[in-house]
């Protein structure tokens, strides 16, 4: 079984509607990150949480929110979806350093979302 | 915040050739890790390499931190080497890692 995993793998949805990504890990990493990559383009920090009481948003946090349910879950809200939000989403964790991370980060499978 | 960038952009090879990979960053690093992203889609952990040399089959990285730089070399390419290459970094005491804009790597048969 994959260590990261992510749900839904592709999502059609419409502008204007509310849509949740969820993110599962059974790596017993407390650090997880949700990414977005456009077409060609890197991958950029929306959220990142260090503990289940920890969240802090990343370069691109606008019209996101994030819930860490457990220390293996974190999930991604779009509140209200809109056309330029359609990308690939990645979820990712890595272990605690003490200054930092210091260790590789793992990436989920991504979600592909459309947003009409 | 930091810049990474990767070069070249794009990349062609015929199969069974080498090639380098670079990424420049601006400022001091912890942690310096390079991936594969596949044509599916999926992000394949390479090297993690903040200083020094290290190989992995066809594969090595070498970070020189004092001149904020890192080099990936692919030896004997195949097919299944095409795809991105993402060069990512983070800084010390900063949480968050900081991706180039890639190296678009296509192996002709």
């Amino acid at each position: 079984d994959a260590d990261v995993t992510q749900t839904p793998r592709n999502r059609i949805t419409k502008t204007g509607k509310r849509i949740m990504l969820e993110c599962s890990q059974t790596k017993g990493h407390d650090r997880m990150y949700w990414y977005r990559q456009d077409p060609g383009l890197g991958l950029q920090l929306i959220y990142y949480s260090f503990d289940v009481k920890d969240i802090n948003k990343g370069e691109i946090s606008d019209g996101y929110s994030v819930s860490r349910q457990a220390q293996a879950k974190f999930s991604l809200s779009l509140e209200s979806a809109i056309p330029n939000q359609t990308a690939l989403y990645f979820c990712a964790t890595s272990e605690a350093g003490l200054a930092g991370p210091t260790d590789t980060q793992y990436f989920g499978p991504g979600t592909r979302l459309t947003v009409l | 915040g930091i810049q990474v960038e990767q070069s070249p952009p794009d990349l062609i090879l015929q199969e069974g050739a080498n090639s380098t990979l670079r990424c420049n960053f601006s400022d001091s690093v912890n942690n310096l890790q390079w991936f594969h992203q596949n044509p599916w889609g999926q992000l394949i952990n390479l090297f993690y390499i903040p200083s020094g040399t290290k190989q992995n089959g066809r594969l090595s990285a070498t970070t020189v931190a004092t001149e904020r730089y890192s080099l990936l070399y692919i030896s004997s390419s195949q097919t299944t080497d095409s795809g991105v290459y993402f060069c990512a970094v983070a800084l010390y005491n900063f949480n968050k890692f900081y991706f180039g804009s890639g190296t678009k790597l296509n192996v002709k048969p």
